[in-house]
């Protein structure tokens, strides 16, 4: 039973669109949120985080959005770039647990 | 600037044999991870270290070990491989806790 759910294998986007990554997740427990990225042959680099307490963060082109009562959060990538194209994991943090539970990725490609 | 170091990069293990992934980080990190990620998953959380001295199962442990060694070292060890080990290993630090990890490049294990 996937915790947390990306639904969106892959996704291909324009140079210079928004890019929308989704994930949703179903332990209530969940009370912080990561968005790691991974190219191929490397591991994944953390991006961007969000508290429960918080329904945004921003950092550059890169916003998280959090709507605890529907249990998803969003990356947002604007505008996309080629060097965006990669794999994008969405992870949560349960508290009392020193752990995060991964999604399974969604593959972004930007398209020149 | 090295940060988290797995070797070996690749193995190839018969059915049955043992070996010992091991990893280092130069952070003076006090926590440290194993994952494991398989095709269509996310990564999954196999053993982790919150502190030198200290070990704790995560979501898949059977048929591993972990040693952490020192403050550096976290090594994990398949003591007979299974064709069902087959995967990607990361290993990971954080400066305490598990909020933002710091990621190898990864050991791809191959078990015939």
């Amino acid at each position: 039973d996937q915790q947390v759910k990306q639904n969106s294998p892959s996704l291909s986007v324009q140079e210079g669109r928004i890019s929308i990554l989704n994930c949703d997740y179903t332990n209530s427990m969940f009370d912080y949120f990561l968005w790691y990225k991974k190219y191929p042959a490397e591991g994944p680099t953390f991006l961007i985080s969000i508290s429960s307490i918080k329904d945004k963060n921003e950092d550059g082109r890169f916003t998280v959005f959090l709507n605890k009562s529907a249990k998803h959060l969003s990356l947002h990538i604007v505008p996309s770039q080629p060097g965006d194209s990669a794999v994008y994991f969405c992870a949560a943090e349960d508290t009392g647990r020193r752990a995060l539970t991964f999604g399974s990725g969604t593959r972004l490609q930007v398209q020149p | 600037n090295a940060g988290v170091t797995q070797t070996p990069k690749f193995q190839v293990l018969k059915t049955g044999q043992s070996m010992t992934l091991q990893c280092a980080q130069d952070m003076n990190h006090n926590s440290m991870y194993w994952y494991r990620q398989d095709p269509g998953m996310g990564l999954r959380l196999i053993y982790y270290s919150a502190s030198e001295g200290t070990t704790d199962k995560g979501e898949v442990p059977n048929g591993y070990n972990v040693s952490r060694l020192n403050k550096r070292e976290f090594s994990l060890r398949l003591e007979s491989a299974a064709p069902s080990q087959t995967s990607v290993y990361f290993c990971a630090s954080s400066e305490d806790g598990w909020m933002t990890q710091y990621f190898g490049a990864g050991t791809r294990l191959s078990v015939l």
